[in-house]
């Protein structure tokens, strides 16, 4: 069975303590890899997609990496607004229609 | 401004009175989707649209319904709601090669 699988499930950093969240998959064929945040009562917002290993993107002091089993979100220097749920998704070739496989995601709370 | 539109954002109703959550994207997407996010179970697919008047079923389907008339409009339709349906729901759209998503703002529904 396709599944996403995250940890930690929570994480609390100090401010400026970097840090990664993981993000294992195990999908027959990876299409996509999916990175969104989710503030508290929100829609998730679109963060990176990664598409084949080695590729990596950045965005401020967010870096996603992928391999051929997992991902990884670093976290650079982290600040209070940071602080939010983040979502990885998979996203598979063939008979579901690229449809997203999310996983439960990383509750990231970063302390000032 | 590029968006998914869910209304309402809160409701609270009671148990067989049936309902319609409405969702519009501006974005002339093919793909739209509806999810349920629960504490401890993440985003699980309910149903989804590749195009007008196509829809399939997601992993949980039992007790929605769905329809795609117009390109723009993806409504979730519950005939009947029960408790069980108490719930944070997204909408997302994405165009045909399915890369990208934007998610509403979320409705949160309290069956009682």
């Amino acid at each position: 069975e396709d599944q996403v699988t995250q940890s930690p499930e929570a994480l609390r950093l100090q401010e400026g303590e970097s840090s990664s969240l993981n993000c294992s998959y195990t999908v027959s064929g990876l299409r996509g890899l999916f990175w969104y945040r989710q503030d508290p009562g929100k829609g998730p917002e679109f963060l990176f997609t990664l598409y084949s290993a080695g590729e990596e993107k950045e965005k401020e002091r967010l870096k996603a990496t992928l391999t051929k089993k997992e991902s990884f979100l670093h976290i650079t220097a982290p600040k209070p607004e940071d602080s939010a749920t983040y979502l990885c998704a998979a996203q598979e070739y063939g008979g579901s229609q690229g449809n997203l496989i999310f996983g439960k995601g990383t509750k990231l709370s970063v302390k000032p | 401004e590029a968006q998914v539109t869910q209304n309402p954002r809160y409701l609270i109703t009671v148990t067989g009175k049936k309902l319609t959550v409405t969702c519009s994207q501006n974005m002339n997407h093919e793909y739209m989707s509806w999810y349920r996010q629960d504490p401890g179970l993440g985003l699980r697919q309910i149903y989804y649209s590749m195009n007008v008047e196509v829809t399939d079923k997601g992993d949980v389907p039992e007790g929605y319904k769905v329809s795609r008339k117009e390109k723009r409009n993806f409504p979730l339709i519950l005939e009947s709601p029960s408790p069980n349906q108490t719930s944070l729901y997204f909408c997302a759209s994405s165009s045909h090669d399915r890369r990208g998503y934007t998610f509403g703002s979320g409705t949160r529904l309290t069956v009682v």
